[in-house]
């Protein structure tokens, strides 16, 4: 069974702050998608990432996936109040559906 | 279209009672998806359906039944439900249910069981 970890948790920021959230696995990845999930909303897929230390960028979003395809990373750069949502990362491929626990982040104005 | 249709987008049911939740995509999708989500928690897996056969029941209780009457619609069933299970259901689509595709989400039904 694939353990999947999200860190942080909750995250409270002002806005224009830069901050980074992380997805970390026990297994590799065949591929991993970040998703964003507003307050009474389905997921939207942000990215798809295949290719270990692949980097993608996405406006202020930049998406990374480490060399082993174990973890990857979402920076956001200049925060606004409308990044507020929860972040899911998505491991990929073979069947597998499941979402990470989560980073509920929250930005003020 | 690039949506996912689910109605009612509330609903508040006794114990006792039985009531349906629909979804629908005009995408030609041919994978759909029940997910449950609680507050604060991420979506979780119900069923999958793959070429309108059921190819994916993570271990849901009986009072869940889903259908998939054809490749455009998806219900879930509701009878005898139990005050926990109050979330919000979640819909989805993707092309054909592989695993590496997107998917793509309705905006749920929120269920309250009381």
């Amino acid at each position: 069974t694939q353990l999947l970890e999200q860190s942080p948790q909750f995250l409270s920021i002002q806005e224009g702050e830069n901050l980074t959230v992380y997805c970390n696995s026990s297994s590799v990845f065949s591929s991993l998608q970040w998703y964003r999930q507003e307050p009474g909303e389905g997921p939207v897929l942000l990215v798809t990432v295949v290719t270990g230390g692949e980097v993608k960028k996405l406006k202020r979003l930049t998406f990374q996936f480490g060399d082993a395809r174990k973890d990857s990373s979402l920076h956001i750069t200049a925060a606004q109040p409308g990044d507020t949502g929860l972040y899911l990362c998505a491991p990929r491929g073979g069947q597998n559906f499941v979402f990470g626990p989560g980073t509920r982040l929250s930005v003020l104005p | 279209d690039t949506e996912v249709t689910q109605t009612p987008k509330h609903l508040v049911m006794g114990m006792t009672n039985k009531k349906s939740l629909k979804c629908e995509q005009h995408m030609g999708h041919r994978a759909m998806y029940w997910y449950k989500q609680k507050a604060k928690k991420p979506p979780e897996l119900m069923f999958v359906y793959s070429y309108e056969k059921l190819s994916i029941n993570e271990s849901v209780p009986s009072r869940f039944s889903p259908e998939c009457p054809n490749s455009s619609l998806l219900n879930l069933h509701l009878h005898a439900l139990q005050p926990e299970d109050s979330a919000l259901y979640l819909c989805a689509s993707s092309s054909s249910g592989t695993g590496y595709e997107k998917l793509f989400f309705g905006s749920g039904t929120q269920l309250s069981v009381l």
